[in-house]
């Protein structure tokens, strides 16, 4: 069974100011892991996922993530936060035939 | 990029009538789809998997009478709510894989359902 623990319902940061939003896996077997963002009233975009290989992933609008075996975690970040990144992101965990969702971090961007 | 689109967006309906929901793959096919269910602030809920040419697959908990599923095509994937209730009301996200692959999911714009 997989399971995924976003810590923090709700992250607040400055525009600028450093973004990390935190998840945390479980998965019996070598994890498919994905951030996707929401806006309202839309569906999720992908904004990254890590498959195999390169544990470090970068994904669209600057954001990136990188998949910690020994920790199992995946928390994503980006440098600078912009107005534009306030949204719901939501961490997935994926074995192809499953796929979990945290959830949810709400990501307000102050001016 | 692939593209999955939903008809309606948004539907109100009355208490005790069917509503359907159409998830639709724009430039590929997909012999299965996922039907998803999002209450305010929280996360989403798999339902249902919609399979081409067979019958869909239920997670449990959900009612298969409720929710009627039909993947009648390639392309065209169908909830229909029936006798809905105000307890339906939902965000209702659905899904498609390319190729097959879940790690290669693409997502609905969603159609959120208010039945008064």
């Amino acid at each position: 069974a997989q399971s995924v623990t976003q810590l923090g319902s709700h992250v607040s940061v400055s525009e600028g100011a450093l973004v990390l939003l935190r998840c945390n896996y479980s998965s019996s077997v070598p994890p498919y892991l994905f951030w996707y963002v929401q806006y309202p009233n839309q569906g999720l975009q992908l904004l990254l996922k890590y498959t195999t290989g390169a544990t470090l992933v970068k994904g669209i609008n600057g954001f990136e993530a990188e998949f910690k075996k020994s920790e199992t975690s995946f928390h994503l970040t980006k440098p600078s936060a912009h107005m534009s990144d306030a949204a719901e992101y939501f961490c997935a965990v994926s074995d192809l035939n499953d796929m979990r969702f945290g959830a949810g971090t709400r990501l307000t961007v102050k001016p | 990029g692939a593209v999955v689109s939903q008809h309606p967006s948004r539907v109100i309906c009355k208490s005790g009538t069917s509503v359907k929901i159409e998830c639709r793959s724009l430039d590929f096919q997909a012999t299965t789809m996922f039907w998803y269910r999002q209450f305010p602030k929280q996360s989403l809920m798999l339902m249902a998997t919609s399979n081409e040419g067979s019958k869909a697959t239920y997670e449990q908990g959900v009612e298969k009478d409720k929710f009627l599923i039909n993947h009648a095509s390639l392309t065209l994937s169908t909830l229909t709510v029936t006798s809905a209730h105000p307890e339906d009301s939902s965000f209702y996200i659905c899904s498609a894989p390319l190729s097959g692959r879940r790690e290669t999911q693409y997502f609905g714009p969603g159609t959120r359902l208010l039945v008064l």
